[in-house]
């Protein structure tokens, strides 16, 4: 088992361009996150998916959006990249029953200039 | 408004000490609690739990107790290891997602 992968693991982007983080994992679990994690903070959810087709917005989803088409993928988009986006992107899954042991990914970087 | 605080962003404690990384929640209706373990560059791996019906679990050299009347707990590492040298996190299942509620993070030195 891979776990949960995540690619790219480092990425620079200019103010205004798009780009898609991608977010496998291979354990079969329904719920899937994607948190940030700014210098000095803790992790913070951006979205949340429980399942296939079903998406939800976290605490802080404004410039990004998600799909779910399979239980294995969860791809975060980021539309007009802007600074306040500069930040390390962690997805996450756990198995139906608990939702509180997640598994994490490596994570990516993202740097906004 | 932080649900879930660590104040001490470092600790520094020699090999073969013992590290007592702390944790603080406002939120009493909280009934599980987490410690993840981040190395540089990784993602966060779940390290050992608690459930509010008990006071202390332990795992080899992990404890974590907790006091819910303080709103408080703690992770006790004995003895301590430079390769337990990384940023512990607090968390607690409080979003109606499912998600977790992190604290800030107490990145801890282990000295040779």
């Amino acid at each position: 088992n891979a776990g949960v992968t995540q690619t790219p693991k480092f990425r620079i982007l200019k103010i205004g361009q798009s780009m898609t983080l991608q977010c496998t994992q291979d354990m079969n679990h329904n719920y899937m996150y994607w948190y940030r994690q700014d210098p000095g903070m803790g992790l913070k959810l951006i979205y949340y998916s429980v399942g296939a087709g079903i998406t939800d917005k976290g605490e802080v989803p404004n410039g990004y959006n998600v799909s779910r088409s399979t239980t294995e993928d969860f791809p975060l988009r980021l539309e007009l990249a802007a600074p306040s986006q500069t930040s390390v992107y962690f997805c996450a899954s756990s198995p139906p029953g608990t939702g509180y042991e997640q598994y994490f990914g490596p994570g990516t970087r993202l740097t906004v200039t | 408004d932080q649900q879930v605080k660590q104040n001490s962003p470092s600790l520094s404690v020699q090999e073969g000490r013992i590290s007592i990384l702390n944790c603080d929640y406002t939120n009493s209706m909280f009934d599980y609690f987490l410690w993840y373990k981040k190395y540089p560059a990784e993602g966060p791996t779940f390290l050992i739990s608690i459930s509010s019906i008990k006071d202390k679990n332990e795992d080899g050299r992990f404890t974590v107790f907790l006091n819910k009347s303080a709103k408080h707990l703690s992770l006790h590492i004995v003895p301590s290891q430079p390769g337990d040298s990384a940023v512990y996190f607090c968390a607690a299942p409080g979003g109606s997602q499912g998600n977790l509620i992190f604290g800030k993070g107490t990145k801890l030195s282990v000295k040779p």
